[in-house]
């Protein structure tokens, strides 16, 4: 069936820091790729998302590449912040409107 | 702007008590979504509806009912708690036009089953 693996955390970066966190998934057809974000306490917010191969989104200094060649969506930031902290989630929409999603991965950022 | 509203958000519960969590969109949305969310585990879907009326079961429905008897309201039942069932619930929306659209989240309940 479809799945989404991301890599484990904790990732712990000092401030300015670049960040990457990988995420492949396998899914028949063409999924619609997705990050979410969720602060302490609170719900999931979409952060990007892209719909097709090749597409790239970006948000917040976030960025992500849909790329079929190598089923991945890795996120990545150039300077990251103390308020990045948080876990993120990468997520597949698998064209029947089911959202898979992936373990998620902490991130704390050090001042 | 409420969006996507659950409650209670915080329940503890004895073995074997029932109860509803609510789950209550303002946004017109036809699919509905409730996920469990356990460490190390990500989000799991548990029951989803792609419109008033509709259920389906998701990844992990044992244990829990579900209804949508408004478009706007998604129950999330459980008949006799278990302690497996101490989680965090997310229910979601979409509006299911397209693929590939946005999900939005409420802000999960907080269910604790001694």
């Amino acid at each position: 069936g479809n799945s989404v693996t991301q890599m484990e955390g904790p990732v712990t970066l000092s401030e300015e820091a670049f960040l990457t966190i990988n995420c492949t998934y396998t899914a028949t057809g063409y999924p619609s790729l997705f990050w979410y974000v969720q602060y302490p306490g609170e719900g999931l917010q979409l952060l990007l998302k892209a719909t097709k191969a090749d597409d790239k989104g970006s948000n917040k200094g976030f960025e992500a590449t849909y790329r079929k060649e190598t089923t991945s969506f890795h996120l990545e930031k150039g300077s990251v912040q103390v308020s990045d902290s948080a876990v993120y989630f990468c997520a597949l929409e698998d064209g029947t409107y089911k959202y898979i999603f992936g373990t998620g991965t902490r991130l704390k950022v050090l001042a | 702007n409420a969006g996507v509203t659950q409650t209670p958000k915080f329940r503890v519960l004895k073995t074997g008590q029932s109860m509803t969590l609510l789950c209550a969109q303002d946004m017109n949305h036809e699919y509905m979504y409730w996920y469990r969310q356990d460490p190390g585990m990500g989000l799991r879907l548990i029951h989803y509806s792609v419109g008033e009326g509709t259920t389906a079961k998701g990844e992990v429905p044992d244990g829990y009912n579900v209804s949508r008897l408004k478009k706007q309201n998604f129950l999330l039942g459980l008949e006799s708690a278990a302690p497996s069932q101490t989680s965090v619930y997310f229910c979601a929306s979409g509006d299911g036009t397209t693929s590939g659209n946005t999900i939005y989240f409420g802000e999960g309940s907080w269910l604790t089953v001694v």
